[in-house]
């Protein structure tokens, strides 16, 4: 089983741009999670979908959209990169319920210009 | 909402000592708290958790005391060694069903 998968592991974004982030587990878990990781600030919940065809803001989504595509994917997208949003994003999964561990993906580091 | 403090941000100690985080939490419905640990380059692991119906945890050098009526929990590594160096994040679940991390720990082992 490979887990959590992100992708890309890296990319450089000029301010205005767009891209979506990838994730996908093969672990059949129902909720899946984004995070973003700033020095200093610990992991802060972008979004989450706690079931496939639903999705939620966490505590910070604004600049953000997500797509649940189906059971093992969860995509991020910045439609209007900004300097603010360069950090380390994080996409994990779980069982269904907060009770239950949460897997990590390795991460994407996103720098934007 | 919850909010979770975590200290000390940076901890260094001697190879084979102990080594001590604390956390402090707002939510008193909170009844979940985990411990994630983070290697340089990867994503968050769970390395514990306890639930709020027990005061203490152990697993093998991994212990985690809570004590809901100061609202807040702690991480004991004993005989620490060079793997254990890492950044750990203690959280807690809240009234609203999410998970909400510390800040996090820096924990370096000196040789």
């Amino acid at each position: 089983n490979a887990g959590v998968t992100q992708t890309p592991k890296f990319q450089v974004l000029k301010t205005g741009q767009s891209m979506t982030l990838q994730c996908a587990q093969d672990m059949n878990h129902n909720s899946m999670y984004w995070y973003r990781q700033d020095p200093g600030m610990g992991l802060r919940l972008i979004y989450y979908s706690a079931s496939e065809g639903t999705t939620d803001k966490g505590e910070v989504p604004n600049g953000y959209n997500v797509s649940r595509l189906n059971k093992r994917e969860f995509s991020l997208r910045l439609e209007s990169a900004a300097p603010s949003q360069t950090s380390v994003y994080f996409c994990a999964s779980s069982l269904a319920g907060s009770y239950n561990e949460q897997f990590f993906g390795p991460g994407t580091r996103l720098t934007v210009l | 909402g919850e909010n979770v403090e975590q200290h000390p941000s940076t901890l260094s100690v001697q190879e084979g000592d102990s080594a001590v985080i604390k956390c402090t939490y707002s939510d008193s419905a909170s009844n979940y708290f985990p411990w994630y640990k983070q290697e340089l380059g990867k994503g968050p692991q769970l390395i514990i958790d306890i639930r709020s119906n027990v005061g203490e945890k152990k697993d093998q050098r991994i212990a985690v005391t809570l004590n809901k009526t100061a609202k807040h929990f702690s991480l004991h590594i004993t005989e620490t060694q060079p793997e254990d160096s890492a950044v750990y994040f203690c959280a807690a679940r809240n009234r609203d069903d999410k998970i909400i991390f510390g800040k996090g720990t820096r924990l370096h082992i000196l040789p």
